[in-house]
């Protein structure tokens, strides 16, 4: 069974540049989760969703950053524009039942130069 | 917020040695996991505990929920080159978290590498 798929798994842009990280969380899970990970502050989570409907998105740092789901096997983070500080690794991660065992994409490294 | 404390930060092991780190948190915790992450991949689920006092063996690896849902443990033992990475401990706060209750909670990982 495919794991959860994310793309690209790497995102070099200037800054300025509106970026888009693309998930495909596991079949049959309903919780799909996007994290953010540094070597200051470590993994983050960003936002995340039930259902396909935002659930908490109070680590959403700042307007610049949106995330969407439209359907149960499709998600996106959009960063417009982007800064430099907002280079990081992303993961997006899904679990079966909220709040319980999660499982984690290969990760897209961001760098906004 | 919410913080999990995990040690140590790092060690170094030699292969054959047994290891042992742990994540303690100020609150009560419902679900513990353990995860491990290599360079450029993304956490690898090792082990999750539900129960408090539950001990739960993954190979090499054992890790145990804490009697009094404030921490966890993991184990290694007779390591192997392999072994060395990140390893992190996940938790999901009890009801009384401020938070929501879908989170966990990281620790900041405890990373491992071989004694040169």
């Amino acid at each position: 069974d495919a794991g959860v798929i994310q793309s690209p798994r790497h995102e070099v842009t200037e800054m300025g540049q509106e970026v888009t990280l693309r998930c495909k969380p596991i079949s049959g899970h309903n919780s799909l989760f996007w994290y953010r990970q540094t070597m200051m502050r470590g993994l983050e989570l960003l936002i995340y969703f039930n259902n396909n409907v935002p659930i908490d998105d109070s680590g959403m740092p700042e307007d610049r950053f949106s995330a969407k789901m439209p359907n149960a096997s499709f998600s996106t983070l959009k960063i417009q524009p982007s800064e430099p500080r907002d280079s990081a690794v992303y993961f997006c991660a899904s679990s079966f039942v909220q709040g319980y065992e999660q499982y984690f994409g290969p990760g897209t490294r961001l760098t906004v130069t | 917020g919410q913080q999990l404390n995990q040690s140590p930060q790092s060690m170094f092991i030699q292969e054959g040695e047994d290891v042992s780190m742990n994540c303690t948190s100020s609150s009560i915790f419902n679900t513990w996991l353990w995860y491990k992450q290599d360079p450029g991949e993304g956490p690898v689920l090792l082990i999750a505990l539900y129960k408090a006092g539950e001990l739960t063996s993954n190979g090499r690896l054992t890790a145990q929920f804490g009697i009094t849902r404030k921490d966890s443990f993991l184990n290694i033992s007779a390591s192997i080159p392999s072994d060395v990475g990140i390893y992190f401990c996940a938790g999901r706060p009890g009801a009384n978290y401020g938070g929501s209750q879908g989170n966990l909670i990281f620790g900041k990982g405890t990373k491992l590498s071989v004694k040169p």
